[in-house]
């Protein structure tokens, strides 16, 4: 099956930790994309990546981190520093190129994540 | 302004009816439209996309765009009960490497057996 998998589909942390989410797909999409979704407010874009071992922030990087190593996956690092973690976390992939502009993107089942 | 703006929801409509979606964008340079759906504790699902002016059909889905007004809407005709969801607008702005969507905050739509 083709698609894009996240994990875990739920996530609770502790206040001071960090937690990574997993991003996987089997596309073959070049560009991939990590969003937050709380209610009311839209999606916000927090990181994306159009090459491996390329990333860019987005509009809310502050308290994320992420990485490229493989073409399939791009895992996010809520880290402690990120204030209001809890959220819908979504992850996106897009079969574009650099060279492209159309950007259609296909979004996982996300990762709904709650700070205790 | 905002970047991306959905008209004020929620839209209720019978079923069988016609819902009207829209959607305006502040970047003129903005280059490509989409429209997603989303159910409630669920991720969104790419429905339409379109990059020329004008009208597209899929089913009962057409998107319209309509550059110089900077809008896009969506029609869903035959509304059917399970057309209920969340609608987000999408639009991508720059090129390239800098080719990223803006969404709106969404429209919710209810469609009434």
């Amino acid at each position: 099956d083709g698609g894009i998998t996240q994990s875990p589909k739920y996530l609770f942390r502790k206040e001071g930790q960090n937690v990574t989410l997993s991003c996987e797909q089997n596309l073959n999409h070049d560009a991939m994309y990590w969003y937050r979704q709380d209610p009311g407010q839209g999606l916000r874009l927090i990181y994306y990546s159009q090459i491996v071992n390329d990333f860019q922030k987005g509009d809310i990087a502050e308290g994320y981190s992420v990485s490229r190593e493989k073409k399939e996956s791009f895992p996010l690092t809520v880290t402690s520093a990120q204030k209001n973690p809890t959220a819908f976390y979504l992850c996106a992939s897009s079969p574009r190129a650099l060279a492209f502009s159309y950007n259609e993107q296909f979004f996982g089942p996300g990762t709904r994540l709650t700070v205790l | 302004q905002k970047e991306v703006e959905q008209n004020s929801g929620p839209l209720s409509v019978p079923e069988g009816a016609i819902a009207s979606l829209n959607c305006t964008y502040s970047d003129r340079g903005s280059q490509s439209f989409f429209w997603y759906r989303q159910y409630s504790g669920k991720s969104p699902e790419l429905i339409m996309s379109i990059y020329s002016n004008g009208d597209k059909e899929d089913g009962r889905f057409t998107a319209q765009l309509n550059k110089a007004s900077q809008y896009v809407s969506l029609l869903i005709r035959d509304s059917q009960p399970s057309d209920s969801a969340t609608y987000l607008c999408a639009v991508n702005r720059g090129t390239g490497a800098n080719s990223k969507l803006t969404f709106g905050k969404g429209i919710t739509l209810s469609v009434r057996p």
